[in-house]
């Protein structure tokens, strides 16, 4: 079956750590997004990537980084530099029409220890 | 800034009853939308998309643009407890961007 695959499940974080969490997918989409979300609120984009090796900042990009090396993989960091990194994320990506509908992976709850 | 709003709830419905949700947006350009239901703890699900001016129907889910007013709804008919959860409204916001509502939680109650 085709779909995102986010992993792990749930991840902890001890303060100075950089964790990182892995986004794949199998549905040969060109664009990949992650998005942050905190209790009761919205959806914040972090990162998006067009295309391999290309990856733009989103609204709220500082404390992670990204990488695109492979079309199906669009692994996020959250390093040190992201003080308050306790958030649901959610990693979704599309085939890049614009009008093209989002799909979302099953996502990781993040917690600072 | 391109925007789209929607009533934070909670929206308390009867079982079998029709919930009325509303999503209104601030680019007269954009031209689709979805409704992604979240339930708690979970990732959103897409339930509904709309591309055209009036009403798409899929079983007990329809969805309504209204382009002139710019307003997107969606409505539940015969809303069962397991409907109960946020709909998020999203249309595309720009090059591979998207923008979300906030979410309006639905309950309903048996």
């Amino acid at each position: 079956d085709g779909g995102i695959t986010q992993s792990p499940k749930y991840l902890f974080r001890k303060e100075g750590q950089n964790v990182t969490l892995s986004c794949e997918q199998n549905l040969n989409h060109d664009a990949m997004y992650w998005y942050r979300q905190d209790p009761g609120q919205g959806l914040r984009l972090i990162y998006y990537s067009q295309i391999v090796n290309d990856f733009q900042k989103g609204d709220i990009a500082e404390g992670y980084s990204v990488s695109r090396e492979k079309k199906e993989s669009f692994p996020l960091t959250v390093t040190s530099a992201q003080k308050n990194p306790t958030a649901f994320y959610l990693c979704a990506s599309t085939n890049g029409d614009s009008n093209e509908k989002l799909f979302f992976g099953s996502g990781t709850q993040l917690s600072v220890l | 800034q391109k925007e789209v709003e929607q009533n934070s709830g909670p929206l308390s419905v009867p079982e079998g009853a029709i919930a009325s949700l509303n999503c209104t947006y601030s680019d007269r350009g954009s031209q689709s939308f979805f409704w992604y239901r979240q339930y708690s703890g979970k990732s959103p699900e897409l339930i509904m998309f709309i591309y055209s001016n009036g009403d798409k129907e899929d079983g007990r889910f329809t969805a309504q643009l209204n382009k002139a007013s710019q307003y997107v709804s969606l409505l539940i008919r015969d809303s069962q407890p397991s409907d109960s959860a946020t709909y998020l409204c999203a249309t595309p916001g720009g090059t591979y961007k998207y923008i979300f509502g906030t979410g309006t939680r639905l309950k309903v109650l048996a």
